[in-house]
């Protein structure tokens, strides 16, 4: 299994407040992914990055960012979160951007935004 | 927009029959494709995988089938175990532009003994 930890596995918080999901990799892989997942969307990309300090967004960006100051960290964090940010969140890894395009996939966070 | 459909929500088979779930892509752009199986509480973890110049790509009980005229591929398992029960997602990417890999809604397929 790829050495993907996602922290934490659950959260519970209010309407307005900032929250920071972490996402650390032991396999030193280039990129990584934060996605989302909800019911009849599947799973959408939200930001991404292609090394340390280089990100940029994906297709449900707003609301969100993130920050990677190191090959292993990946932080996303809702700056006022908001209801319709309840959802699993994954975090994914891949090797290389050209020609690898399979993923490894963290084991998930669940978040509720009461 | 969603390029990647997989408009059938939920699948049963009995154990032992063959499992069919379908994907359709709009973007002609993307030139690889891959299935992921959930299981409740886990991340995806990847299945199979397909490029488009090839129309088939087998792996044990695993079969993927690319129609690119049609934008459509299928997942086929065979025999179906009921350990296969699980969510399956499509998704379509272009290699050279890793960050663009679309998912679909994903098929709860169930095995039932």
């Amino acid at each position: 299994d790829a050495g993907i930890t996602q922290s934490p596995r659950h959260k519970v918080t209010e309407t307005g407040t900032p929250v920071t999901l972490r996402c650390h990799q032991t396999e030193n892989h280039r990129y990584m992914y934060w996605y989302r997942q909800d019911p009849g969307h599947g799973l959408r990309l939200i930001h991404y990055s292609y090394g340390v300090k280089d990100t940029d967004k994906g297709e449900v960006s707003d609301g969100y960012s993130v920050s990677r100051s190191k090959t292993e960290d990946f932080l996303l964090t809702l700056e006022s979160a908001t209801s319709s940010q309840t959802s699993v969140y994954f975090c994914a890894i891949s090797e290389s951007g050209q020609g690898s395009v399979k993923l490894f996939f963290g084991s998930g966070t669940q978040l509720s935004v009461l | 927009d969603q390029q990647v459909k997989q408009n059938s929500p939920s699948l049963s088979v009995q154990e032992g029959r063959i499992s069919i779930l379908n994907c359709d892509y709009t973007n002609s752009m993307f030139d690889y494709f891959l299935w992921y199986k959930k299981y409740p509480a886990e991340g995806p973890t990847f299945l199979i995988s397909i490029s488009s110049i090839k129309d088939k790509n087998e792996d044990g009980r695993f079969t993927v089938f690319l129609n690119k005229s049609a934008k459509h591929l299928s997942l086929h398992i065979v025999p179906s175990q009921p350990g296969d029960s699980a969510v399956y997602f499509c998704a379509a990417a272009r290699p050279r532009n890793n960050n663009d890999m679309r998912f679909g809604a994903g098929t709860r397929l169930t095995v039932k003994p």
